[in-house]
């Protein structure tokens, strides 16, 4: 059964960062795309970014109003997903989830970690 | 960066009726590239139909998807009680992932 545990959630302020772990079991994690996506309260779904297998090149992509502030890093031989947050805005808060990729589609998902920005 | 424009923003139907979403892009999507989600209130979502009308594992076949081009629909067939939610259309492009604004599917 596949299993995706997101922590690392909490109150930060503005210009801060915050460090979100997803803990992956149940399928071979190596071979994974994996993404977050965040979710805004009462609002909708908002792709945040990507990371490759790294047989795919381990390469990282971004929506634009995160890049250069989020970072995404895999450690496979724990099979843990990680996503760096840094210089962090009030329109950040979210649910961050974490998601196994399935070709183009988000199969499996975890239940979320309330990431809090606010003075 | 291709949007995704759902309608309607909310659908108020009875048990045992049939639901028609859509989902429409700004420009052409790959069948391939597009999938619906279903989510429940305090749940993370759940994905029901990718490759634009492939139902994915453990959904009931009263989910259905078609179109193509710019214009998607999901159809639920015959509501359940468990089927009022929030649905989200999703696509991929340009090494970039988008998703609609989401229909909610509420009890009349």
């Amino acid at each position: 059964e596949v299993q995706l545990v997101e922590s690392g959630g909490g109150l930060v302020k503005p210009g801060g960062s915050l460090r979100l772990t997803c803990a992956a079991s149940g399928f071979t994690f190596s071979n994974a795309w994996m993404s977050w996506v965040r979710q805004a309260p009462g609002k909708g779904l908002e792709w945040v970014g990507r990371i490759k297998s790294k047989t795919d090149g381990g390469t990282t992509d971004y929506t634009a109003p995160v890049k250069g502030r989020f970072t995404i890093s895999r450690d496979d031989s724990k099979t843990t997903l990680y996503l760096q947050m840094n210089s962090l805005k009030t329109e950040d808060t979210a649910v961050y989830y974490c998601t196994t990729q399935s070709g183009y589609r988000f199969a499996y998902w975890g239940q979320g970690t309330l990431v809090t920005v606010s003075s | 960066e291709i949007v995704l424009t759902q309608s309607p923003g909310t659908l108020s139907l009875s048990p045992g009726e049939r639901a028609t979403l859509s989902c429409r892009a700004s420009q052409s999507v790959s069948s391939t590239y597009l999938a619906w989600y279903q989510q429940k209130p305090g749940q993370a979502p759940r994905l029901l139909i990718y490759g634009a009308s492939s139902r994915a594992t453990g959904i009931p076949d009263r989910f259905s998807g078609s179109g193509s081009g710019t214009d998607f629909t999901l159809t639920i067939s015959r509501l359940e009680p468990e089927d009022f939610a929030v649905y989200y259309c999703q696509q991929y492009g340009s090494s970039r992932y988008t998703f609609g604004q989401g229909t909610k599917l509420e009890i009349k």
